[in-house]
């Protein structure tokens, strides 16, 4: 069965330091796809990242990066000098291979992160 | 291009009440999913589809009903309101890219309140 953990529930730091959210997944596919989405105060979800599990080059995009690592199932994400517009909730979610993967999406229960200026 | 909408934005219902929520994508995406999001529990998905015609439930599907009769629309049915369903519910709907995975999208959002 499907499984994301966030541990982190709430983390706050103070801008310009650098966070990592983790995220820790359960699966039985070989096949299978992790994504990152942000979810700012307004409410809508962002998606951010998609990562197949044949993948596992890390990325970076901007002050984001995302390590992935299959040995650990892991899907880490890092913000490098954080900034104020980066408060908002994160998930980490996770979906199998398969015909109807693209609708089963499994999320984590979410990291709140504060940056305070 | 309007992607995912969903209607409507805000409702307050009493216990025992039936309603209906909407979604539509104008995307012609295949796959369609609903999903509800509580405090401290992430996003649960609720029901989902893979094509018109064709659907099957998440994690938590009692107490709601879906139908897929066009690629568009994708509603979702509450048939007797509980205040357990008061939750911010979102519609999701997904494009398969080829050798790529896929990309979901998401709407705004529906924030029910049961009374």
């Amino acid at each position: 069965a499907q499984k994301v953990t966030q541990a982190q529930t709430e983390i706050s730091v103070v801008e310009k330091e650098d966070v990592t959210l983790d995220c820790v997944y359960e699966t039985r596919d070989t096949t299978y796809y992790l994504f990152w989405y942000k979810q700012p105060p307004s409410g809508e979800l962002v998606f951010l990242i998609r990562r197949n599990s044949f993948d596992e080059q890390n990325e970076i995009s901007g002050r984001y990066s995302w390590n992935f690592q299959k040995s650990t199932s892991s899907f880490n994400f890092t913000i490098t000098a954080s900034q104020v517009v980066d408060s908002a909730v994160y998930f980490c979610a996770l979906s199998e291979g398969g015909y109807s993967s693209a609708s089963k999406i499994i999320f984590g229960s979410g990291t709140r992160l504060s940056i305070r200026p | 291009n309007a992607g995912v909408t969903q209607t409507p934005k805000f409702q307050v219902l009493k216990t025992g009440q039936s309603m209906t929520l909407q979604c539509a994508q104008d995307m012609n995406h295949e796959y369609m999913s609903w999903y509800r999001q509580d405090p401290g529990m992430g996003l649960r998905l609720i029901h989902y589809s893979v094509g018109a015609g064709i659907t099957d439930q998440g994690e938590v599907p009692n107490g709601y009903n879906v139908s897929r009769s066009t690629t568009e629309d994708f509603p979702l049915r509450l048939l007797s309101a509980a205040p357990s369903q008061t939750s911010v519910y979102f519609c999701a709907s997904s494009l398969r890219l080829a050798g790529a995975g896929y990309e979901q999208y998401f709407g705004p959002g529906t924030r029910l309140t049961v009374t």
